[in-house]
């Protein structure tokens, strides 16, 4: 079974720029996430989809991250313009349930902005 | 402020030492308690869950931990690492009045010298 994947693993864009990232959940997971990790803190909530609906975005920064889950499936997010403090690394995960359950995570899209 | 700590982030251990790193959380209420590992250039993966029942769980590759309710712990231990286990590690926690978003403690790098 394959698991949740991200692409892409870098990306290193200049400040101003768009960068969209994307995360293929596992097949069947009606729940994803997505974290960041701004170096030197702790990995950090940014939302939280049922299929294509969000239902928790209270971690998002501000209205430069845009998340989309279309048809409930692969999950996008831009980040439009990038600034210097977006330099982090994305995760995403999925999950089958809510509570009493275990995420799975993707390895990371390291994202650089300069 | 609500949280997940770690009390160590960087540790540093010979091979066949024992292992314990620290966490606590300051939420009340139900929670699950989860230790994640991320090894150099993989995914995070888990290590091991608490949902309910016996407060020592084990996990995979000799790791255990223990939930002690009155100190809001979930120790991680080991009783002898081995250099295959350097990596970051991740205590988070979900709770039963949220949408399963993790919260993260701070990580501990483990550094074991061979």
């Amino acid at each position: 079974e394959a698991g949740v994947t991200q692409f892409p693993s870098h990306s290193v864009i200049e400040k101003g720029q768009t960068v969209t990232l994307r995360c293929d959940p596992i097949s069947g997971h009606d729940n994803l996430y997505w974290y960041r990790r701004v170096m030197g803190k702790e990995i950090k909530f940014l939302l939280h989809f049922v299929k294509e609906s969000k239902q928790d975005e209270s971690g998002m920064p501000n209205n430069r991250f845009l998340a989309e889950r279309t048809g409930g499936t692969y999950s996008t997010l831009k980040v439009q313009p990038a600034e210097l403090e977006d330099s982090g690394v994305y995760f995403c995960a999925s999950s089958f349930g809510l509570f009493n359950t275990e995420a799975f995570f993707g390895q990371g899209t390291r994202l650089t902005v300069v | 402020a609500q949280s997940v700590s770690q009390h160590n982030h960087h540790v540093i251990l010979s091979e066949a030492a024992s292992l314990e790193l620290g966490c606590n959380y300051s939420y009340g209420g139900t929670v699950n308690l989860f230790w994640y590992v991320q090894y150099p250039g993989q995914h995070l993966q888990l290590l091991l869950k608490y949902f309910s029942g016996d407060p020592l769980v084990k996990g995979i590759k000799g790791f255990e931990a223990e939930f002690i309710k009155s100190k809001f712990s979930f120790n991680l231990r080991k009783p002898s690492v081995q250099w295959s286990d350097t990596a970051e590690y991740f205590c988070a926690v979900t709770r039963s009045s949220n949408t399963g978003k993790l919260i993260f403690g701070q990580g501990t790098t483990l550094q074991v010298k061979p």
